[in-house]
């Protein structure tokens, strides 16, 4: 069974770029799925962020692909997220998933993290 | 972006009864060469990220209980928990992935 688990900075200052980590382990990167970052602001309802294939190819929300920035590292096992530029509204739990290809354009979720919750605020 | 709405907001239901929560897509997420929905159904507890219920619609995932059931086709979908139990209180939500992927804004379920 897959296992999905974040790391990063709980705080990150306005302005400044969010960084988070994404640990899998129970199976690997290199399966054919794609890996997501969803996130889900307090007290509301899920955004999906963004998504790499293990080639390196990315998808992103288009509200957000400005921003954005998903990175895999297959030799660690791990997926990153960088999302430059934030503010107060950029406030979420981050949560990371992995994504059931579908044969089409989107994905849904199988297996996720257990969040973190990221903040921020000067 | 396909705009998934889910009525109502939130529903309150005795043991035992019958929970109907609604999703409407505003395009088809219905994939004519496959004959396949690309709509998934989460279940999301309180602190707990959300855990994959129903996918392509209809298909329960293995270990969840058969009183979750998902309907529908097109535009419009339906999970229906025949019998609720005290550990359905969460909030649910529908995702589409027809065209990358969209979410529903919840429906919270609560026992009346």
């Amino acid at each position: 069974q897959v296992q999905l688990q974040e790391s990063g900075p709980g705080l990150v200052k306005p302005s400044g770029t969010l960084s988070l980590t994404c640990a899998v382990s129970g199976g690997s990167l290199s399966s054919s799925n794609w890996w997501s970052w969803v996130r889900q602001p307090p007290g509301k309802g899920l955004e999906w962020i963004g998504e790499i294939y293990p080639s390196g190819s990315t998808n992103f929300n288009p509200s957000l692909k400005s921003r954005v920035t998903i990175s895999v590292d297959k030799s660690k096992n791990q997926f990153s997220l960088n999302l430059s530029s934030v503010t107060a509204a950029d406030t979420a739990v981050y949560y990371c998933a992995r994504g059931v290809n579908s044969g089409w354009s989107g994905r849904y979720f199988d297996s996720w993290g257990q969040g973190t919750l990221v903040t921020v605020s000067s | 972006d396909i705009v998934m709405t889910q009525s109502p907001d939130s529903l309150a239901v005795s043991l035992g009864e019958r929970a109907t929560i609604n999703c409407k897509s505003s395009q088809s997420v219905l994939y004519n060469s496959n004959n396949k929905n690309y709509l998934a159904w989460y279940q999301q507890k309180p602190g707990q990220p959300p855990k994959l219920l129903i996918s392509w619609a209809s298909t329960r995932v293995s270990g969840v209980p058969d009183r979750f059931s998902g309907s529908g086709s097109g535009t419009d979908f339906t999970l229906t928990i025949s019998s609720l139990q005290a550990e359905d209180v969460a909030v649910y939500y529908c995702q589409q992935y027809y065209s990358q992927t969209t979410f529903g804004q919840g429906t919270k379920v609560e026992i009346k």
